[in-house]
């Protein structure tokens, strides 16, 4: 069975821009959450997506959102990106919303310059 | 603010030995209590739940959970150089939100 994918893995963008990141879970999952990790930060939960609504979320600002369709693939959107937004950022999988087995994907690496 | 505290390390043990991971939490609230290994580079990976007190044991690993000390730890027992990683503690209460532990950095050396 296919892992989680997450693509671009690697995005380079400036300040001010906006980005979109795609994630797509284990086939038969259809519970999605983002997280951000930062060496000062350390992993942060962004929210979490489950039948296309937002079911729970996190502690990070409004320009920091998500989506996700009806195959289960979940997208987030981060919009006047700021130099502390640098991060990895990783989706994590589940079959079932608020379910504790998580997996996650590789990640996308975002450097804001 | 809900913490969740570890020594980042580097925790440095010989092959073969018990490394001994630990991690406090400040919500009293918190009922799931999870570890997960980061190699260098890669993404989580879960290893170990636990969710009441006691020991919880599988394979080398074993977690323990104390909710009156708020404390909960992972033993890996005759710990090999592939176990070099960074272990980061998470833990979950009613909101269902995971708080994550920045993580301990583990070096096993031949």
């Amino acid at each position: 069975k296919a892992g989680v994918t997450q693509t671009p893995r690697y995005l380079i963008k400036t300040r001010g821009q906006q980005v979109t990141l795609s994630c797509s879970p284990i086939s038969g999952h259809r519970s999605v959450s983002w997280y951000q990790q930062t060496p000062g930060q350390g992993l942060q939960f962004l929210f979490e997506y489950f039948s296309e609504t937002q079911r729970n979320k996190g502690n990070f600002p409004g320009r920091f959102s998500g989506r996700q369709f009806s195959n289960s693939r979940s997208e987030m959107n981060v919009s006047t990106l700021e130099l502390g937004d640098s991060a990895l950022y990783l989706c994590a999988s589940s079959r079932e919303s608020n379910q504790e087995t998580q997996y996650f994907g590789p990640g996308t690496r975002l450097l804001v310059l | 603010q809900k913490e969740v505290e570890q020594n980042s390390g580097p925790l440095s043990v010989p092959e073969g030995a018990i490394a001994s991971l630990n991690c406090t939490y400040s919500d009293r609230g918190s009922q799931s209590f999870f570890w997960y290994r980061q190699y260098s580079g890669k993404s989580p990976e879960l290893i170990m739940s636990i969710y009441s007190n006691g020991d919880k044991e599988d394979g080398r690993f074993t977690a323990q959970l104390n909710k009156a000390s708020q404390y909960v730890s992972l033993l890996i027992r005759d710990s090999q150089p592939s176990d070099s990683a960074t272990y980061l503690c998470a833990v979950k209460g009613g909101s269902y939100i995971p708080t994550f532990g920045r993580g301990t950095s583990l070096i096993v050396h031949p």
